[in-house]
């Protein structure tokens, strides 16, 4: 079992490059979720999914986008990057808005120079 | 605003106890949650505390008070692989998670 699969795992990348970050999901669940994780800080919500077909605005979503066409599938796009988007990005899934926990990707390292 | 707090790091010995503290102001409260992040690793669920009291898994254990805005970790017979970080986090109103910057658990022999 897999569970929740992001790629790539590590990326460099130059300013104003535009970049997509994968993560799949084979628990069938609702709800996905991206963060970012940066020292010192907590995990921030970037934008978040309650359903396939639907998405939302986190915390902090300028300079970013998400789709969910199906129920394992949510990217994130970075348009056009800049280095304060450096950092490493989680993506998360759980059961709905009100269930448990959330199962965590292993995380992409992306470096913007 | 919504704030969690938590201490940034703590040293504790191979087989002794510890407990870690988190303190939240939030928009409502649905839930507190305890995860475990190894360094350069993703988070997994340790524990969840709804209503008042402790809650024991193992090891490992968490209190809740709402009235106080307050939980803890604890974490009994320590051993080397709990060397990690411990972040809190607090369902918001909104089923948000609200998340603390983590304590950075040592463990020494």
């Amino acid at each position: 079992i897999a569970g929740i699969t992001q790629a790539p795992t590590s990326q460099i990348l130059a300013a104003g490059r535009r970049m997509t970050l994968r993560c799949t999901q084979d628990m069938r669940h609702n709800a996905m979720y991206w963060y970012r994780q940066d020292l010192g800080l907590g995990l921030r919500l970037i934008h978040y999914s309650n359903t396939a077909g639907t998405t939302g605005k986190g915390e902090v979503p300028d300079g970013y986008s998400v789709s969910r066409a199906n129920t394992d599938d949510f990217p994130l796009t970075l348009a056009s990057a800049v280095p304060s988007q450096t950092s490493v990005y989680f993506c998360a899934s759980g059961a709905g808005t009100s269930a448990g926990e959330l199962f965590f990707g292993e995380g992409s390292r992306l470096t913007v120079l | 605003g919504q704030n969690i707090d938590q201490p940034t790091e703590m040293t504790a010995t191979e087989g002794a106890i510890v407990q870690i503290n988190c303190t939240y102001q939030t928009s409502g409260f649905n839930g507190l949650f305890w995860y475990q992040q190894h360094a350069g690793e993703a988070p997994t669920f340790l524990s969840y505390n709804v209503l008042d009291g402790l809650e024991e898994k193992g090891r490992f254990s968490s209190f809740l008070s709402r009235s106080k805005g307050y939980s803890y970790l604890l974490l009994k017979e320590l051993q080397m692989k709990d060397s990690a970080s411990y972040l809190c986090a607090v369902r918001d109103s909104n089923y948000q998670l609200i998340w603390g910057a983590g304590t950075k658990l040592i463990i020494k022999p």
